[in-house]
Formats: C-alpha cells, structure tokens, sequence
C-alpha cells in the first residue's frame, strides 16, 4: 500500500514550457486534490475532485489544468510555465467529506 | 472571508517540556478539524482529528482541545522530543457535504536537546 505517489520529484522548466504532474492513490478514495506550497503562504488548494468524472476549481486555478484520469489518478497540467509557478506541489485524497486527506511526498517545480 | 490563522508562526521549546500550539478559526460552520505535521522536505501528516460535537481528543502523546465559544483550536504535544521538530498545520472543513479543507499557515515547532 504506497498511499499517495507523484511524479516527478524535482523538475525544472524554462518559461512558456508545458508538463504534466502525476498523481495516483492505491487507498480507492473518492476525493482527490491539487495544493501548492509556497514560503509564508500555507497550502492553498488549486483544484480538486469530489469524486470520479468531477473536478472543480479551488482557491488558485489560474494557469492550470486538471483531469481526473479515473479513480486512481487525477493529474495536473501547466501548458506555458510562468516564473509565479515555482512552488511545491501537493497532491491528496481523501475517502469522503469528513475525514482527513493523506499527502503525497510533493514535486518541487522551478520556473526559470 | 473565512480564514484558519495560527497566533505564533514559531515555538522553540526544550526536549522533555510539553508543547501547546494554537490555531483561531473564525467559519462557525466548520465541524471538523484536523492537525498535520509536515517535515523538513515531506508532506503533510496526519497527526489528529476533532468533530465540532467534541470538546477534547486524545492520540499518542498528542491531545487537541477544541472551544467552539472563542473558535479557537490547540494541539498539546506531551514530553516533546527532538522528532517532533517540524511545522504544524490546523485545517477544518466548513460543514455540510464540502470535500475542501482551509488550512492555516503553520507553526514551526524547534526542539532543542
């Protein structure tokens, strides 16, 4: 049981690049969620689905895009870097509202 | 808007002395509320959970207060030790079928030897 996985770990774009986050749960939880981490600012969510075949947007959905593959995975998408993307990314689930969501290890993203 | 806010963003205390963080909340209609730890490099992890209709829960050396009066919200870290040192997040749920967390900014807890 490897709980929350991403990849890649470490990346680095140039500007106006395009990449995909991986993310994929093995726990068969509903919900899934994207986060950035950056210093000062908390995790602040960037988009989120409630449950297969669904996806919303969260508090920072600007310059991004999310599919929910299937239940296991829900990925994250950048079509053109921007230098203000440069953060740690969060992927989680969570087995229904009310319960606590588990934390994938991050991918740290740098946008030169 | 509705916002989780930590009153102390840094806490430094002796190994051995017994940790309080705190956390303010100010949804009334939040009903469950969650503390995580996140080390240097990692994700968050979950250390405990209170629903709105308790006051007080106890886990392995950690036990979260909850005062629905204040909308305030604590972690107490028993017999602190030097793995304890990493930053802690309050997050709650406001209420009702909302699959979203707000979390707060976190607190870095430093324990010294």
């Amino acid at each position: 049981n490897a709980g929350v996985t991403q990849t890649p770990k470490f990346q680095v774009l140039k500007t106006g690049q395009s990449m995909t986050l991986q993310c994929a749960q093995d726990m068969n939880h509903n919900s899934m969620y994207w986060y950035r981490q950056d210093p000062g600012m908390g995790l602040r969510l960037i988009y989120y689905s409630a449950s297969e075949g669904t996806t919303d947007k969260g508090e920072v959905p600007n310059g991004y895009n999310v599919s929910r593959l299937n239940k296991r995975e829900f990925s994250l998408r950048l079509e053109s870097a921007a230098p203000s993307q440069t953060s740690v990314y969060f992927c989680a689930s969570m087995h229904d509202f009310g319960y606590e969501q588990y934390f994938g290890p991050g991918t740290r993203l740098t946008v030169t | 808007g509705e916002s989780v806010g930590l009153h102390l963003p840094t806490l430094s205390v002796q190994e051995g002395d017994n940790s309080i963080i705190n956390c303010a909340y100010s949804n009334s209609a939040s009903d469950y509320f969650i503390w995580y730890k996140q080390e240097s490099g990692k994700g968050p992890q979950f250390i405990i959970d209170i629903r709105s209709n308790m006051d007080k829960r106890q886990g392995q050396r950690v036990t979260v207060l909850l005062n629905k009066t204040v909308k305030h919200l604590s972690l107490q870290i028993a017999a602190t030790q030097p793995g304890d040192s990493a930053v802690y997040f309050c997050a709650e749920n406001s209420g009702g079928s909302n699959y979203k967390l707000t979390f707060g900014k976190g607190t870095l807890l430093t324990v010294n030897p």
